[in-house]
């Protein structure tokens, strides 16, 4: 079964700390592994893609990392502020048999960044 | 390019109705999901269409669930007969075959059923 767990559930940190969220995937014959940000009664921003054969990707403060062979990912945000404040949720994509992309998510993680 | 729209964003019903949500994709998007997400989980799959074509369907969509996409373009999520275990918030998503076939999220439709 295609499962993907996020530690920790819950995150809160003063701002301008460093932090680190993680994603776990049982099937490691991924598509690609896709980050993506809700914020309460929202829907879902895409912020960062990694393609199987990628190592990471950045973007502004930043960063995701992908261990494809041992069914982890990484997002490392850099001096955090309080608008970043939100549910992260790591998303795992497998392409089947009939072409299909099936994305399969985690439960996320809330992340509160007090002033 | 408006983004993915989602009618209504908020909907309140008696067990036993009928309720009816909508999406309306990026224009030039092929491809078109459907998810339902509980409180405090992830979105999960309920359904795909490339075009007006149904193409896969979850374990999770009931017989009580329908989805079409008569012309290729807006999608309707039926549910007959709530129960109170429907109370979810429903998110549709597009994405398009020519590109990079990101899928970008509609701001979802919250169910509460009484």
């Amino acid at each position: 079964k295609q499962e993907v767990t996020q530690i920790p559930a819950a995150l809160s940190v003063p701002e301008g700390e460093n932090l680190v969220l993680n994603c776990s995937f049982t099937d490691s014959a991924i598509y690609n592994l896709q980050w993506f940000r809700q914020d309460p009664g929202k829907g879902l921003t895409s912020l960062l893609l990694i393609q199987s054969s990628q190592r990471e990707q950045t973007s502004g403060r930043l960063n995701a990392s992908l261990d494809k062979s041992s069914g982890r990912s990484t997002l490392y945000i850099a001096a955090s502020q309080p608008g970043d404040s939100a549910t992260y949720l790591c998303a795992v994509r497998y392409l089947m048999n009939t072409g299909f992309q099936k994305l399969v998510f985690g439960t996320g993680t809330r992340l509160l960044v007090s002033p | 390019d408006t983004g993915v729209s989602q009618n209504p964003r908020h909907k309140i019903t008696k067990r036993g109705q009928n309720v009816t949500f909508r999406c309306d994709p990026i224009s030039e998007h092929n491809r078109l999901y459907w998810y339902r997400q509980t409180l405090g989980q992830g979105p999960e799959f309920l359904t795909y269409f490339q075009n007006e074509a149904q193409l896969e369907k979850s374990r999770l969509l009931s017989d009580r669930f329908s989805a079409e996409r008569p012309k290729g373009s807006f999608s309707t999520l039926e549910i007959q007969r709530t129960e109170q275990g429907d109370s979810a918030m429903y998110l549709c998503a597009s994405s398009s075959t020519g590109g990079k076939d990101t899928q970008y999220f509609g701001p979802g439709t919250r169910l509460t059923v009484l």
